[in-house]
This record gives C-alpha cells, sequence and structure tokens, in this order.
C-alpha cells in the first residue's frame, strides 16, 4: 500500500510555456500533500504544502503565483509551472500524507524531471 | 527552523561490511525520524522511520537508533548487497508537525 504516482515523469518545454505536473495517491486518501524540489546532487527543498480543499502554503521564497497548486480531491494535487524558464528546470517530486497535522509518513512519487529550453 | 546534518556525505564499503549513517537535528521538538533511499532518477522511498517514543526500531537488515537527549539518529545497514547502493537521506519532523526537514544525503557505494 501507499503508492504515489507522478505525471508525467519527463517534460521539455520553450521558455515561457506553462507546464502541469500531477500527483496522485493510488490506494489511500492522502489529506497532505507536499510539492518538492531537488537540484543534481541535492538534498529535497520543500516548496509548498498542499491540504484538500484550502489554498496551498508556501515555503519561504517560493513564488505562489509562478506556483501554482490545486489540492482538488483526496487522490490528486497539481503543480502547475507557469511562464517557465530554464532555471526552472529541476525534479520536481511530491508526496503524500494521510495526516492533516501530526507526523504521519510521507510517501513519494516518482518525481518529474522538467527540462525548459 | 529545524537543521539537519547527516554524515558522511559519501560511504564506500565492501558487500557484506556494515554501513552507518550519522544525523543530528536541532529542534527538540522534532518526534519523527524516516529514512529514505533514493536511487538514481526516482522518487525517494522510506526504508524505515522512527518516532521519538523509541530508542531503536530494526527490519531485517536496516535498523535505526534515536538518542532524544544527544540530538542525534543514525541507520544501520548489515550484510551490504550491491542493491543498497544509492543515495540514502534521513529527515527529521518540523516540531510536531508535518513537515520535513532533509539531511544532506549519503552516496553509500557497496563495492563487490
Amino acid at each position: 500500500g501507499a503508492v504515489v504516482s507522478q505525471h508525467p515523469s519527463r517534460v521539455i518545454c520553450k521558455s515561457g510555456t506553462s507546464v502541469k505536473i500531477e500527483c496522485r495517491s493510488l490506494d489511500f486518501q492522502a489529506t497532505t500533500m507536499f510539492w518538492y524540489r531537488q537540484f543534481p546532487k541535492q538534498s529535497l527543498m520543500l516548496m509548498a504544502t498542499s491540504n484538500e480543499g484550502s489554498k496551498a502554503t508556501y515555503e519561504q521564497g517560493v513564488e505562489k503565483d509562478k506556483f501554482l497548486i490545486n489540492h482538488a480531491s483526496l487522490t490528486l494535487s497539481t503543480l502547475t509551472v507557469t511562464s517557465a524558464h530554464p532555471e526552472d528546470s529541476s525534479f520536481y517530486i511530491c508526496s503524500a500524507s494521510r495526516s492533516l497535522a501530526g507526523p504521519d509518513t510521507q510517501y513519494f512519487g516518482p518525481g518529474t524531471r522538467l527540462t525548459v529550453l | 527552523g529545524e537543521n539537519v546534518e547527516q554524515h558522511p556525505s559519501t560511504l564506500s564499503v565492501q558487500e557484506g561490511d556494515s554501513a552507518v549513517i550519522k544525523c543530528t537535528y536541532s529542534d527538540s521538538a522534532s518526534n519523527h525520524f524516516p529514512w529514505y533511499k533514493q536511487e538514481l532518477g526516482k522518487g525517494p522511498q522510506l526504508i524505515i522511520d522512527i518516532r521519538s517514543n523509541v530508542g531503536e526500531k530494526k527490519d531485517q537488515r536496516i535498523a535505526v537508533t534515536l538518542n532524544k537527549t544527544a540530538k542525534h539518529f543514525s541507520l544501520h545497514i548489515t550484510e551490504t548487497q550491491p542493491e543498497d547502493s544509492a543515495v540514502y537521506f534521513c529527515a527529521a519532523s518540523l516540531g510536531g508537525g508535518n513537515k520535513l526537514t532533509f539531511g544532506t544525503g549519503t552516496q553509500l557505494k557497496v563495492e563487490l
């Protein structure tokens, strides 16, 4: 159990376009989903936390108007990178948790490799 | 905020030997400490976690120890195999909440 999927696994886009990444919990209801970004040979950096039915909470330094997050159901969250630029190229990973507030385990998706030309 | 330090950054062991990775954290309110294994190009996979009400947890060849007084926790892998080669991340919960702060990662290489 606790399987999380992401789609697409890899995307290449032109500078200035928008890209949507989907994160789904396949066998459990994810009250909370998290979005991370990971640059090569670096650790995971939390971008935002989203709870089903409410607005996402963004970490300091993350532009909420550039990285739009929608957590429309208990099994789906989406991250849209708007007006993407080459510096947005990275590995984007989501995770899902059953808990709304307490320290429940986070289960990660397989990641999405975004390349902006 | 929480700060998690992880050592070593790289670790090379011979197949069959043990590997130990250590992490320290700063927030005394942290109470959940998961360990993740990440293979190249993939998402992190949970391998074991420990909560603050216990000092040790074991699952086959993997064990984690926690010292809350000293604020450090360690991952122990025994009888290492080539397929254990990957990057390992420790993490600590931010206070009593559901956010995680990750360590900087350890590249483990198990050599034949």
